[in-house]
């Protein structure tokens, strides 16, 4: 079964870091790009960040350029993103997606979702 | 960076309905467009890719048109289970945007 697992979730001031994973079984990880997506409660959507299967892009969204690292590990099947200077906002579930280029990048599996909460 | 307006953000509707439900992007997206359902607490899943390509298991009541700027997705015939938040996405360039979301609800 192909599945993706979210983990690393949790409370966390501001101003802190924390390091989410997303574990990948199934299929063949280092032939996908994956992505990280994010839905703060009661709201909408918005991609945070995108890395190549070979680890040679990565992009990132305005509102976490500079704190966030997205990286993987294809010989572990997983997939990260460390977050540092946390702030408020950055408070949502956050789901990790894998693209698959046949679908022009389309997100086609997707994990359960970890929840990151910035509060003090 | 690309925006995604869907229009409504929310609609009513009954079983049996024909609902549809459109996205514009700010500038051309050509086909990279997708769309996504989500069930409250869920994550979400792909409905329809590239426009208008029907992801597998996915029912054929459900259909995707549209390229460049200008996208819709149709829901045949509304079921009980497709109450949800619709969304789309474009993956033409990054940002990643999505749209908003319409929330589609019981009348």
């Amino acid at each position: 079964e192909v599945q993706l697992v979210e983990s690393g979730g949790g409370l966390v001031q501001p101003g802190g870091s924390l390091r989410l994973s997303c574990a990948a079984s199934g299929f063949t990880f280092s032939s996908y790009s994956m992505n990280w997506v994010r839905q703060a409660p009661g709201k909408g959507l918005e991609w945070v960040s995108y890395i190549s299967s070979s680890s040679s892009s990565t992009y990132y969204a305005d509102s976490v350029k500079g704190r966030f690292t997205i990286s993987r590990d294809n010989a572990e099947n997983s997939l990260y993103l460390e977050m540092n200077s946390l702030r408020a906002e950055d408070t949502a579930v956050y789901y990790c997606a894998r693209a698959w280029y046949q679908l022009l990048n389309a997100l086609d599996v997707w994990g359960q979702g970890t929840t990151v909460t910035v509060a003090s | 960076d690309i925006q995604m307006t869907q229009s409504p953000s929310s609609l009513s509707a009954s079983v049996g309905d024909r609902v549809t439900i459109t996205c514009r992007a700010s500038q051309s997206v050509s086909s990279y467009l997708h769309w996504y359902q989500q069930k409250p607490g869920k994550a979400p899943k792909l409905l329809i890719y590239t426009a208008s390509s029907l992801q597998s298991g996915v029912p054929s009541r459900f259909s995707g048109s549209g390229s460049g700027t200008d996208f819709t997705l149709t829901i045949s015939s509304l079921q009980p289970q497709d109450f949800a938040t619709y969304y789309c996405q474009q993956s033409y360039s990054t940002p990643r945007t999505f749209g908003q979301g319409t929330k589609v609800e019981i009348k």
